[in-house]
């Protein structure tokens, strides 16, 4: 039973078009966020809701925009897509905010993003 | 501006040898050092962890060395098993604006040849 789980896995679509990523959790976690690993590899934050609050807003494009209708949940929706989207992008949660005792992130396995 | 550094994209070795991979950080304000594991089209799964105030934690064969002087941690994993055979993340968390987030590197892909 998957714990992190994200869907779909992988997306091909033209710019300009509108598409969602859907993220569930089943591990009871209450801190769920979106990470977006591009072609460099680097592997950035760009949302992260605790208890369907948002509590993380990097500086993204507000083509982006998170929803978390219960906790468990976390989409993601990119509007007016670019060529530049083209990425993988990792759900993942945690089972309370992030802080020094209490660490790990725990992976969903990732939507491959392909804007044309 | 990349905080959390690690220079060699590949390495690879022998099963049963010693495999050292590096990561270099910028910021002396970092709390905790993590590594995390990444097999192709997974996820990446928390390994091991240092607090700041330690120089070395161990979990069976992997062990994670802490340099603050240097701004330098490496991960040791002996013996390697080609299973190790994977992409390993440094990433550093750091307190800004009241939370905790968290400052990847790049990767280092593994490779133990059996």
């Amino acid at each position: 039973d998957t714990a992190v789980s994200q869907t779909p896995k992988y997306l091909v679509t033209q710019m300009g078009n509108d598409k969602s990523i859907k993220c569930e959790q089943n591990l009871g976690h209450d801190t769920m966020y979106w990470y977006k690993q591009d072609s460099k590899k680097f592997l950035k934050i760009m949302f992260s809701y605790n208890n369907k609050e948002l509590i993380i807003n990097e500086t993204v494009p507000n083509r982006f925009s998170p929803k978390s209708p219960d906790k468990a949940h976390l989409n993601l929706h990119i509007n007016s897509l670019e060529l530049g989207d083209s990425a993988v992008y990792f759900c993942a949660s945690s089972p309370r905010q992030i802080s020094a005792t209490n660490e790990k992130l725990f992976f969903g396995s990732g939507t491959q993003l392909s804007v044309l | 501006d990349q905080q959390v550094k690690q220079n060699s994209p590949s390495l690879s070795v022998q099963e049963g040898r010693i495999s050292i991979l590096n990561c270099d950080y910028t910021n002396s304000m970092f709390d905790y050092f993590l590594w995390y594991k990444k097999y192709p089209a997974e996820g990446p799964t928390f390994l091991i962890s240092i607090s700041s105030i330690k120089d070395k934690n161990e979990d069976g064969r992997f062990t994670v060395f802490l340099n603050k002087s240097a701004k330098h941690l490496s991960l040791h994993i002996v013996p390697s098993q080609p299973g190790d055979s994977a992409v390993y993340f440094c990433a550093a968390l750091r307190k800004a604006s009241g939370t905790y987030k968290y400052i990847f590197g790049t990767g280092t892909r593994l490779k133990v040849l059996a």
